[in-house]
């Protein structure tokens, strides 16, 4: 079946500029996480959604970062004025959720430039 | 503060030869365990993963034991082969507590596998 799929590839923005980016989680996966990658480093975690609501928002950087799920699938991250160190690739991830249910699933990333 | 760090980051082995791959913790409440691989322009793909109620789990080629006394685990390819050339990043979460989808990862280690 179709994995985690993740929309745009890559983006680039100008400083100051909103972005918002796109994660379809695989079809039946309750569960969604949002990770950001920099450069020679692991994924760094951010937030998960059980269902609609945010289930542990603890790694949002500041208030510029916001991140919905209003149907319980698709989420979509919101990053407004964007600074160059948001420049990084934002990995998605989804996962049946339960108690044992640990394994999440990767989409390809999004590569955000901010100029 | 890194909760979980992989302190190589690169290895080289030989085709046909053993692969270890080691990772540390800090964190007492980590309680379940991940690796994962990740080829370039993918995201990260779950390879295997130990509850710390084990000290062994196999797969495979892939074997991961986990010394809960010394806050270390460590990953094993046998054999090594070629396809198995990636980054690998060490995870971990707190299962038993309520933020169980939050996995903390290691910086990562780069696997070249010689032919």
């Amino acid at each position: 079946g179709a994995g985690v799929s993740q929309t745009p590839s890559n983006k680039v923005t100008e400083k100051g500029k909103y972005v918002e980016l796109r994660c379809d989680p695989i079809s039946g996966h309750t569960a969604l996480y949002w990770y950001r990658q920099s450069l020679g480093q692991g994924p760094e975690f951010l937030i998960y959604f059980q269902g609609t609501g945010a289930a542990d928002d603890s790694g949002l950087p500041n208030d510029r970062f916001f991140a919905v799920r209003p149907e319980g699938s698709v989420s979509t991250l919101k990053i407004q004025r964007t600074e160059r160190g948001d420049s990084a690739v934002y990995l998605c991830a989804s996962s049946f959720s339960g108690t044992g249910i640990y394994e999440q699933y990767f989409g390809p990333g999004t590569r955000l430039t901010v100029t | 503060d890194q909760q979980v760090k992989q302190n190589s980051p690169s290895l080289s082995v030989q085709e046909g030869r053993i692969s270890i791959l080691n990772c540390d913790y800090t964190n007492s409440m980590f309680d379940y365990f991940l690796w994962y691989k990740k080829y370039p322009a993918e995201g990260p793909t779950f390879l295997i993963s130990i509850s710390s109620i084990k000290d062994k789990n196999e797969d495979g080629r892939f074997t991961v034991f986990l010394n809960k006394s010394a806050k270390h685990l460590s990953l094993h390819i046998v054999p090594s082969q070629p396809g198995d050339s990636a980054v690998y990043f060490c995870a971990a979460t707190n299962a038993g507590g309520t933020s169980y989808g939050k996995l903390t990862f290691g910086q990562g280690t780069i696997l070249t596998v010689h032919p």
